[in-house]
């Protein structure tokens, strides 16, 4: 069974500061792992993902995150963070065959100005 | 891409009634999803809704108390029936549009239901 654990239920940054959300995985085969964002009473928004390639993944609105198979870990980060961003942030694992996503349990995010 | 319209966005309901959520996707999806998230939490599974056929349900999940239509590749309906208050959360739709791994999944702004 796949899983996917965010460790952190708050993060708190200072507008400018980087941020990372924290995100490890559990798989038995090749990991599919994404990112998604939810603004209040909103859907869930893709942000990005990781199949393979690169480790490290650019998405929108300036994040990336960084894959890391050793430490099963796939932390969503951005350079400098906008009070925009505060949001509750997803990470998920997709099992491609059945086509089904298992997510994490979200991280809130607030920056402060 | 593929923008996800869900109706209603939200209904207070009496206990025992049944509401009808419809989602509509404006494009072909290959596979579509309801979920079902308590605000500030995770999304939970309900089902996988397959077209022309019965959609396939997760562990807790049954038919009888929410079955799932799917008609064609852009429309889907959940039924919640015989409503009580431990069915007040709110039900997303979900797409995958894309082929294979490049598909994405895309969400509805959800279905927000109190039951009273």
């Amino acid at each position: 069974a796949q899983s996917v654990a965010q460790p952190e239920d708050q993060v708190n940054v200072a507008e400018g500061n980087p941020l990372t959300v924290k995100c490890t995985y559990s798989v038995s085969g090749n990991p599919y792992l994404f990112w998604y964002v939810q603004y209040p009473n909103r859907g869930l928004q893709f942000l990005l993902k990781y199949i393979t390639g690169d480790n490290l993944v650019k998405g929108s609105y300036g994040f990336e995150a960084e894959f890391n198979k050793s430490q099963t870990s796939f932390h969503l980060k951005k350079p400098s963070a906008l009070v925009s961003d505060s949001a509750l942030y997803f990470c998920a694992v997709r099992d491609m065959g059945a086509g089904k996503s298992t997510f994490g349990d979200g991280t809130t995010l607030t920056v402060k100005p | 891409s593929a923008v996800i319209s869900q109706k209603p966005s939200r209904d207070i309901c009496q206990r025992g009634t049944s509401l009808t959520i419809q989602c509509q996707v404006d494009s072909q999806v290959t596979m579509m999803f309801w979920y079902r998230q308590q605000p500030g939490q995770s999304l939970t599974l309900i089902a996988t809704a397959n077209q022309g056929s019965e959609a396939t349900y997760e562990s807790g999940f049954v038919i009888d108390k929410f079955p799932i239509s799917r008609p064609n590749l852009t429309f889907s309906t959940l039924t919640v029936s015989n409503m009580s208050p431990e069915d007040s959360s709110i039900y997303l739709c979900s797409g995958l549009a894309g082929l294979g791994y490049e598909n994405i999944q895309y969400f509805g702004a959800g279905t927000r239901l109190s039951v009273l």
